[in-house]
């Protein structure tokens, strides 16, 4: 069975810190990764995708994906109330677009 | 805003009664892809159509089904409701870079 895994939190952090999320996957035909932040009672919200191993950086985000360890990180630097919210990692597959399989999140909170 | 949009917001329904969700995608995105979030989890692949075709589905019964428009919007029906379909839904289109999926709003369904 295809799954992916997350600690569910919550991950706590004071401001200004850098907060650490962890993702692990089981399908090794997984090619293409995400990170979406969720607000209570709001949709999802694309914030990083990675498909290449190593770092990606945008902004105060960084993705990471080693595929070797079936692994996938987001840091989040700089950390602002604001970013305190469900960050969910999704995993896809190959293809023109391929469905994705989402852990179940990690609760993040930003402390002042 | 992704420009996916959706409708209902929210939706009240009795068990046994059936519903239909809409979606509209973003300008140019020709794949739609259904989740269903249930509170606390992340969401789970109902099903995909791209250029009017269902192309891959979730582990949901038959009672799930959905149809997808010449210009590309889409609808999600759900037939004989069951108090455990009450869930967040939500809809997402694909992008033209790398496949990226952006969602909608979601429909909060809650049967009773």
């Amino acid at each position: 069975q295809k799954e992916v895994e997350q600690n569910s939190g919550p991950l706590s952090v004071p401001e200004g810190a850098i907060a650490s999320l962890n993702c692990t996957y089981s399908d090794r035909g997984s090619q293409s990764f995400f990170w979406y932040r969720q607000y209570s009672g709001k949709s999802p919200e694309l914030i990083m995708s990675i498909y290449s191993n190593g770092d990606k950086e945008d902004g105060r985000f960084t993705a990471q994906l080693n595929k070797a360890s079936q692994y996938v990180s987001l840091l989040i630097r700089d950390s602002q109330p604001s970013d305190s919210a469900t960050y969910l990692c999704a995993a896809g597959g190959t293809g023109t677009a391929s469905k994705l399989t989402f852990g179940t999140g990690t609760r993040l909170q930003v402390t002042l | 805003e992704t420009g996916v949009t959706q409708s209902p917001t929210h939706l009240i329904k009795t068990r046994g009664q059936q519903v239909t969700l809409r979606c509209s995608s973003q300008s140019g995105h020709n794949t739609v892809s259904w989740y269903q979030q249930a509170l606390g989890q992340g969401p789970q692949f109902i099903f995909q159509y791209y250029r009017e075709e269902e192309n891959g589905r979730g582990n949901f019964p038959p009672r799930f089904s959905g149809l997808q428009f010449p210009n590309y919007s889409s609808e999600l029906n759900v037939n004989a409701l069951e108090l455990d379909d009450s869930a967040l839904y939500l809809c997402a289109s694909t992008g033209t870079v790398r496949h990226e999926q952006y969602f909608g709003p979601g429909t909060r369904l809650t049967v009773t």
